[in-house]
């Protein structure tokens, strides 16, 4: 079966980390760019991260970045979020989702995990 | 940035009948070299992960039920539910992807049963 499986939420205090990881299977992961997008309670969507398929083009949203850092392990079938310093904005259902086509760049997002909720307090 | 807008921000229909959701980017989506709009629509159901129902602005998904259309071109842009039934009932999100990054995606319009 295609999916991907977010894990790594949790509670955590301001200004601490966590590190978030998405399993894929049932496709062939190192051929597509992954990203993570975020959604806070009740609100919308915010992307959050990108990573091309060999690791060599890496995005991040202002609000995060020098914070999180993304990465991906091709031989695990997997992608991470390490998140530091983190905030109260960023509690947030956080979501691993897969770049439509293959070895392109510019895509939207057609498979996304069941999310991994991250709540920040002091 | 492309700054999408939605409108209306919720929605109520009458089951059977027709659903219009409006989206407008800040800036063209439309990449002239290959004549395609970078504009995206996904369903996010109570509970649910978002689901890809439209790219390229007018093709479905595979799977996608045919009372689902995406049109426009530009900087506006529209997802017609034709027939709603019960389980339309989602929170529907536009996204660019024709200028990255950042992806942006617009507030999210609430669709409910009259």
């Amino acid at each position: 079966e295609v999916q991907l499986v977010e894990s790594g939420g949790g509670l955590v205090k301001t200004g601490g980390s966590l590190r978030l990881s998405c399993a894929a299977s049932g496709f062939s992961f190192s051929g597509y760019n992954m990203n993570w997008v975020r959604q806070a309670p009740g609100k919308g969507l915010e992307w959050v991260s990108s990573i091309d398929s060999s690791s060599r083009s890496i995005y991040y949203a202002d609000s995060v970045k020098g914070r999180f850092t993304i990465s991906r392990d091709n031989a695990k079938n997997s992608l991470y979020l390490q998140m530091s310093s983190l905030r109260g904005e960023d509690t947030a259902v956080y979501y691993c989702a897969r770049d439509h086509r293959a070895y392109t760049y510019r895509n939207c997002f057609d498979l996304w995990g069941q999310g991994t909720l991250v709540t920040v307090s002091s | 940035d492309i700054v999408m807008t939605q409108s209306p921000d919720s929605l109520a229909v009458s089951l059977g009948e027709r659903a219009t959701i409006n989206c407008k980017s800040s800036q063209s989506v439309l990449y002239s070299s290959n004549n395609k709009n970078y504009l995206a629509w996904y369903q996010q159901k109570p509970g649910q992960s978002p689901k890809l129902l439209i790219y390229w602005a007018s093709t479905r998904e595979s799977g996608v039920p045919d009372r689902f259309s995406g049109s426009g071109s530009g900087t506006d842009f529209t997802l017609t539910i034709t027939s709603l039934q019960p389980e339309d009932v989602a929170v529907y999100y536009c996204q660019q992807y024709y200028s990255i990054p950042p992806y942006t995606f617009g507030q999210g319009t609430k669709l409910e049963i009259k």
